[in-house]
């Protein structure tokens, strides 16, 4: 299993672009989540699915959206890109029991 | 409303002391779980400790030891003979009863070991 994979790595945009951060997992894990990481601060949920089909805001939902089509899928839109947006993101999965979460490596999101 | 509050912001410690990370968790949840992550300088988070809230026993490996103190809502994280590979920011997180990938993290204490 890859776990939780996450495309891109790194990315600089230009205010008011637009992009999508990638997650897949391979686990067939039903929930999954996106978090923002700002410079020195903790981890805060953007949104969430609890199966392909379901999606639901979290703490910080404003500039951007999801979709959830597949089981194995989450990806991440931004519309029009924002210098707040700047941030690394964390895309989760958990399992069924919920006693693990993983995590994938995180998105490096520079917007200038 | 749930919150987490890491009061430490910055420690600094030489080498083989012992250092200890305080967290505190507001709930009104009666289940709860408590979670512990490293975030070394490379960026990935590294799962440490699930607790949930009916579990009270102090929980040791190996160099990391974790008291939970329900009666002050604290679940402090111990590390004993710290080394220069801890070095790192810990997150301190809390999730309600289901849904437990929402998390409600701690702003994080970073850790820094002098050799």
């Amino acid at each position: 299993n890859a776990g939780v994979t996450q495309t891109p790595k790194f990315r600089i945009l230009k205010i008011g672009q637009s992009m999508t951060l990638q997650c897949t997992q391979d686990m067939n894990h039903n929930y999954m989540y996106w978090y923002r990481q700002d410079p020195g601060m903790g981890l805060k949920l953007i949104y969430y699915s609890v199966g392909a089909g379901i999606t639901d805001k979290g703490e910080v939902p404003n500039g951007y959206n999801v979709s959830r089509s597949t089981t194995e899928d989450f990806p991440l839109r931004l519309e029009l890109a924002a210098p707040s947006q700047t941030s690394v993101y964390f895309c989760a999965s958990i399992n069924r029991s919920g006693n693990t979460i993983y995590f994938g490596e995180g998105s490096w999101l520079t917007v200038v | 409303a749930q919150k987490v509050t890491q009061a430490q912001t910055e420690i600094s410690v030489v080498e083989k002391e012992d250092v200890t990370l305080d967290c505190v968790y507001e709930t009104r949840d009666t289940t709860y779980y408590l979670f512990w992550y490293k975030q070394p300088p490379s960026g990935e988070l590294v799962f440490l400790i699930r607790r949930n809230s009916f579990d009270e026993q102090n929980e040791i490996s190996g160099r990391y030891s974790w008291n939970f103190q329900k009666s002050t809502s604290s679940f402090n994280f111990t590390i004993t003979a710290s080394q220069v590979v801890d070095s790192a920011v810990y997150f301190c997180a809390l999730s309600g009863p289901s849904n437990t990938g929402k998390l409600i993290f701690g702003q994080g204490t970073t850790l820094q070991v002098k050799p």
